[in-house]
């Protein structure tokens, strides 16, 4: 069985400073993961993905994700925030075998100030 | 089409109605599933489609929960005696083939009320 811990539930930084979003792990496979990104009244955008090409992902936007398996993490990251990056964050772990059965962690909310 | 369109966006019913939710994935996309995005929190997955049949619809939360995709294309999920506890968004996604892992394509989703 997989789980996501997502460490955060509201994340607030300035304009122009960086962003961290945390995201902890459980699976009994070899994970994918993901970063989805959720806009008011807007459906689910994938940000990033991991499958075990490369440990540093980089994704749209501007964001990365780096996957360290003997922390079980999978933050993201990017350098300066922008306003239009204030949104609702969703750390995803697919099912090892099959991948279909995505598990969300509970989100977390990232607001940006001017 | 160019996303996957949900209808209603949004739908108000009365404790006890029944309702359906439609799902147009994208035009060609073998798989689709659907999820339910409860007041704070993320989604829950609750049923996914290969084609015609459900693979696995474990995530349904009991028998008052049904979906169908009859034509392999076009997903209703169905809500008999809806209860409070109902509300949410209900999302859907599709994908061009099977378990795949590199993500989905979501819908905005249906907002479900019950009074």
């Amino acid at each position: 069985a997989q789980s996501v811990t997502q460490l955060d539930s509201h994340v607030s930084v300035s304009e122009g400073t960086p962003v961290l979003l945390r995201c902890n792990y459980s699976s009994s496979y070899s994970p994918s993961l993901f970063w989805y990104v959720q806009h008011p009244n807007k459906g689910l955008q994938l940000l990033l993905k991991y499958t075990s090409a490369a440990t540093l992902v980089k994704g749209i936007n501007g964001f990365e994700a780096e996957f360290k398996k003997s922390e079980t993490s999978f933050h993201l990251t990017k350098p300066s925030a922008h306003m239009s990056d204030a949104a609702e964050y969703f750390c995803v772990v697919g099912s090892g075998g099959s991948n279909y059965k995505l598990t969300f962690g509970k989100g977390t909310l990232l607001t940006v100030n001017p | 089409g160019a996303g996957v369109s949900q209808t209603p966006s949004n739908k108000v019913t009365e404790k006890g109605k029944y309702v359906e939710l439609r799902c147009d994935p994208i035009s060609g996309h073998t798989a689709l599933y659907w999820y339910r995005q409860s007041l704070g929190q993320g989604p829950e997955f609750l049923i996914y489609f290969q084609g015609t049949g459900a693979a696995d619809d474990s995530g349904l939360p009991n028998d008052r929960f049904f979906a169908v995709r009859p034509e392999g294309s076009v997903s209703t999920l169905k809500i008999q005696r809806t209860e409070r506890g109902d509300s949410a968004v209900y999302l859907c996604a599709s994908s061009l083939e099977g378990p795949s892992n590199y993500g989905y394509t979501f819908g905005s989703g249906t907002r479900l009320t019950v009074v």
